[in-house]
């Protein structure tokens, strides 16, 4: 079955990096890209990044241009996400998905368990 | 940018049919995909391509997009069913994902 591990929480201070890992398992690692999604506490879902796992190229949000950092491993078939200078307003579970394409639309069917970030000093 | 905009909140009774709405400018010309997320979890997904279901999603659950409202319908509403659902759409241009910022359905 597929599933996607991601690693434990962590607990930042400002300014500081985060490096989250989704391990993944159950099907072929590069045939599916990898996004990475984030929820901040009580909110809803903000879209952050890709990786094409078979080609290595990325794409991420506007937003995070220049703080975030996505990669993978294809010989342990694991995602990375990197986020750096660390604020408050980061604090949030972050999920690696699978993506989905048909005819170029794209969805998410499988989500990790999530990685709570917490930034606090 | 594209905004999804989502009512924050539906209410229904056990049984009856909830519909949740995902409003976007000329909407029906995009694929809508439909997720619910229960408190503690990951989100899952209900719907993709405006009504198509995964498997084990069952068939209560129906969509349709048309215009600037995408919908997912509910019907036959379980308890179980209480959970925030959010729409997603795909940017084609930017190959960006866009999501809705969610409604919470409340049964009563």
């Amino acid at each position: 079955q597929v599933q996607l591990v991601q690693s434990g929480a962590e607990v930042k201070k400002p300014g500081a990096s985060v490096k989250v890992s989704c391990g993944a398992s159950g099907y072929t690692f590069t045939a599916y890209y990898i996004h990475w999604v984030r929820q901040a506490p009580g909110q809803g879902l903000e879209w952050l990044a890709w990786i094409s796992p078979d080609s290595g190229g990325t794409n991420y949000a506007q937003k995070f241009h220049g703080r975030i950092t996505v990669t993978r491993d294809t010989s342990i078939s694991t995602a990375y996400m990197e986020l750096s200078r660390l604020r408050s307003d980061d604090t949030a579970v972050y999920y690696c998905v699978r993506a989905r394409r048909n005819w170029g639309q794209v969805y998410f069917d499988y989500w990790g368990q999530g990685t709570l970030v917490a930034v606090s000093s | 940018s594209y905004v999804l905009t989502q009512a924050p909140s539906v209410s229904v009774a056990p049984g009856q049919t909830a519909r949740i709405t995902c409003g976007g400018d000329n909407i029906g010309s995009k694929s809508v995909h439909w997720y619910h997320q229960k408190p503690g979890q990951a989100p899952v997904l209900v719907l993709y391509d405006d009504s198509d279901r995964p498997s084990g999603i069952p068939e209560r659950f129906s969509g349709s997009n048309s215009g600037s409202t995408a919908a997912l319908t509910i019907s036959r509403v379980e308890a179980g069913d209480e959970a925030d659902y959010y729409c997603q759409v795909w940017d084609s241009t930017t190959e960006h994902a866009i999501f809705g910022g969610g409604t919470k359905l409340t049964v009563l």
